[in-house]
């Protein structure tokens, strides 16, 4: 099936540090997700985001709907290590029930000390 | 917030054998729910639409009578691995929305291993 594009693939940071990453897409999503997975558990919700050219925060999270529909990047600030994990994007061409996610390839971020 | 349970968390089981997965929502009613299946340092692959009351909607290159999926109630939808093999070795999620335009929320995950 489709999958979105995330960058990078993986990233080694310190912590404190700031953190970028990018989902793209070859087609239009009327909504972005943004979750994190940590091992042997299911994804979960940080950010969901509804509007092209939309910017929503969630604590340290920050997240953008890009506004050609096509991409979305989150930013991490001030990383700490928990925010080690595999942070998967989504897009959904409709929104909630009855519409399903498509997911990106994935970024694993990990954080040292 | 939704909560999303699944069970069991592991199972091992023999090939040849089936071995069915429970995903419940337990503080809202779900009339559709998705059952992905996640490979080792991969992404997660949508398998299936369960919907309530009617047949699931597989996605292509899903064997439908391997898979067999049951959404009998607003809180309860089934997935069924038949005459499993090792390469059905995988952890499956399920995951649902609380309606309207609430996200999906993802359940914890089922790790099956097939020996």
């Amino acid at each position: 099936g489709q999958q979105l594009n995330q960058s990078p693939q993986s990233m080694f940071i310190q912590e404190g540090e700031d953190v970028s990453m990018n989902c793209t897409s070859s087609s239009i999503f009327n909504t972005w997700l943004w979750y994190k997975q940590d091992p042997g558990e299911g994804p979960v919700l940080l950010i969901a985001l509804y509007k092209a050219g939309e910017l929503t925060s969630n604590g340290r999270l920050t997240a953008q709907f890009g506004i050609t529909r096509k991409d979305s990047f989150l930013n991490i600030s001030a990383s700490i290590p928990s925010d080690v994990g595999i942070y998967f994007c989504a897009g959904q061409l409709g929104s909630g029930t009855a519409s399903k996610l498509t997911f990106g390839t994935g970024t694993r971020l990990q954080v040292t000390l | 917030g939704a909560v999303v349970s699944q069970h069991p968390s592991r199972v091992i089981c023999k090939s040849g054998t089936s071995v069915k997965i429970e995903c419940r929502s337990l503080d809202f009613q779900a009339t559709t729910m998705f059952w992905y299946r996640q490979f080792p340092k991969q992404s997660l692959m949508l398998m299936a639409t369960s919907n309530e009351g009617s047949k699931a909607t597989y996605e292509q290159g899903v064997e439908k009578d391997k898979f067999l999926i049951n959404h009998a109630s607003l809180t309860l939808s089934t997935l069924t691995v038949t005459s499993a093999h090792p390469e059905d070795s995988s952890f499956y999620i399920c995951s649902a929305s609380s309606g309207g335009n609430s996200p999906l929320h993802f359940g914890n995950g089922t790790r099956l291993t097939v020996t």
